[in-house]
């Protein structure tokens, strides 16, 4: 069974524009979270999709906003991009994010803000 | 505002040796607990976890410690190879949201 896949895998921005990263989750999950991990801050949850519908939402500012698609693929946009939000974006995606469910993480999107 | 600290930012240890990494929470709704391990250039990858009803669960050369009156989770690495030097992150869910701590780096010296 294939894993998460995140695509791109590096991405170069400058101030002011805005990005669109995507996650493809594990066939069969319908969860997908996002991440984003700072040396400093660890890993901070940005929000959970689940059946097309954010569940939960992390502290980040409205700039940050995600979809879901009914084949569970999920992207995230960043808009007015600013040098702090240079940092590596993981997805996870896990069966139905409940009770014991193992979230599994993909390889992450490494963004770089100029 | 840090719910999960993970105090100790690198160790290092000698193969064959125990590893124990610590973890310190805050939030007392947090039902249940989570390690997860991460290569360079590779998303974490789930290592053990143990409910809050538990104090302590075992996988094979893994052990999670659970003090819920201390609020702190421990991993033991028993015996610690070369392989197992990465970073470890501990994990911790509350209302079907996860709160993660920086990361210990952990170095296995051969």
């Amino acid at each position: 069974k294939a894993g998460v896949t995140q695509t791109p895998r590096y991405l170069i921005k400058t101030r002011g524009q805005q990005v669109t990263l995507s996650c493809s989750p594990i066939s069969g999950h319908r969860s997908v979270s996002w991440y984003q991990q700072t040396p400093g801050q660890g890993l901070q949850f940005l929000f959970e999709y689940f059946s097309e519908t954010q569940r939960n939402k992390g502290n980040f500012p409205g700039r940050f906003s995600g979809r879901q698609f009914s084949n569970s693929r999920s992207e995230m946009n960043v808009s007015t991009l600013e040098l702090g939000d240079s940092a590596l974006y993981l997805c996870a995606s896990s069966l139905v994010y409940n009770d014991w469910d193992e979230q599994y993480f993909g390889p992450g999107t490494r963004l770089t803000v100029t | 505002d840090q719910q999960v600290k993970q105090n100790s930012p690198s160790l290092s240890v000698q193969e064959g040796r125990i590893s124990i990494l610590n973890c310190d929470y805050t939030n007392s709704m947090f039902d249940y607990f989570l390690w997860y391990k991460k290569y360079p250039a590779e998303g974490p990858t789930f290592l053990i976890s143990i409910s809050s009803i538990k104090d302590k669960n075992e996988d094979g050369r893994f052990t999670v410690f659970l003090n819920k009156s201390a609020k702190h989770l421990s991993l033991h690495i028993v015996p610690s190879q070369p392989g197992d030097s990465a970073v470890y992150f501990c994990a911790a869910r509350a209302f079907n949201q996860f709160y993660f701590g920086t990361g210990t780096s952990l170095t296995v010296i051969p």
